[in-house]
């Protein structure tokens, strides 16, 4: 399968942790990309990696894998992460086509 | 500093034809894919093609391809995206991203600010 899958939504409370996944086949062979995007911006890559994060990103945010599923977690959830979330892989091939439908995350 | 600076909104008629451009700096344009990403109107991402500069190499993602034209010219560090045809379905926000590589796995780091289409009659 060349598809990942995500939960459309979640929510957490402040100050929560919250854990936003994404299964797909690609993942038995490539690390997931996780990407922020708030209203009207262009999306912020967030972790990438086994587990890495860019900088500027804060450390409450961080990734794993286990199988076909990689998870994305925020640890003490802030209003400011209130976002979608998307997770990308690569195809069979190693071309980056694949996206997840996104995870809107709620801040509470 | 890597910058992906991408050229202004348009409004464009069904049937009409349009070039949207990607202007990379700070880095060396001819080393790196980059590739452009579809968002339509409350919907998710979606890569549509990317491309190396360095040897012109254009990949397509199936649901793209037949559908637009990736290309680059590298004496200037920019990449386009075009449509001969546009429908009004092309009504999205593109854009452009750099392709780099952790152990096999690709992520984007550099953005553009995104090219808003709007095609309608």
């Amino acid at each position: 399968s060349s598809e990942l899958t995500q939960d459309p939504a979640v929510s957490v409370a402040l100050g929560q942790t919250v854990r936003i996944t994404c299964q797909g086949d690609s993942l038995r062979s490539y690390y997931a990309s996780w990407y922020q995007q708030k209203p009207g911006q262009a999306p912020v890559l967030v972790i990438y990696g086994k587990n890495n994060r860019p900088s500027g990103i804060p450390d409450r945010f961080s990734g794993s894998s286990s199988g076909n599923t990689a998870s994305l977690t925020i640890t003490g959830a802030q209003a400011e992460d209130e976002a979608d979330y998307y997770c990308n892989s690569r195809d069979s091939s190693g071309n980056p086509w694949v996206f997840g439908g996104g995870t809107k995350l709620t801040v509470l | 500093e890597v910058q992906l600076v991408q050229s202004g909104a348009e409004v464009k008629k069904p049937g009409e034809s349009l070039k949207i451009s990607c202007k990379g700096s700070g880095y060396s344009f001819t080393s790196y894919w980059i590739g452009w990403v579809r968002q339509m109107p409350g919907k998710g991402l979606e890569w549509m093609g990317i491309i190396y500069p360095g040897d012109s190499d254009t990949r397509y993602s199936p649901s793209f391809q037949g559908q637009v034209t990736i290309s680059a010219d590298k004496s200037i560090s920019t990449a386009y995206l075009q449509w001969s045809s546009l429908k009004a379905s092309d009504t999205a926000m593109y854009y452009c991203a750099r392709q780099d590589y952790y152990d096999s796995s690709g992520y984007s780091l550099w953005w553009g600010q995104g090219t808003l289409v709007t095609v309608s009659s």
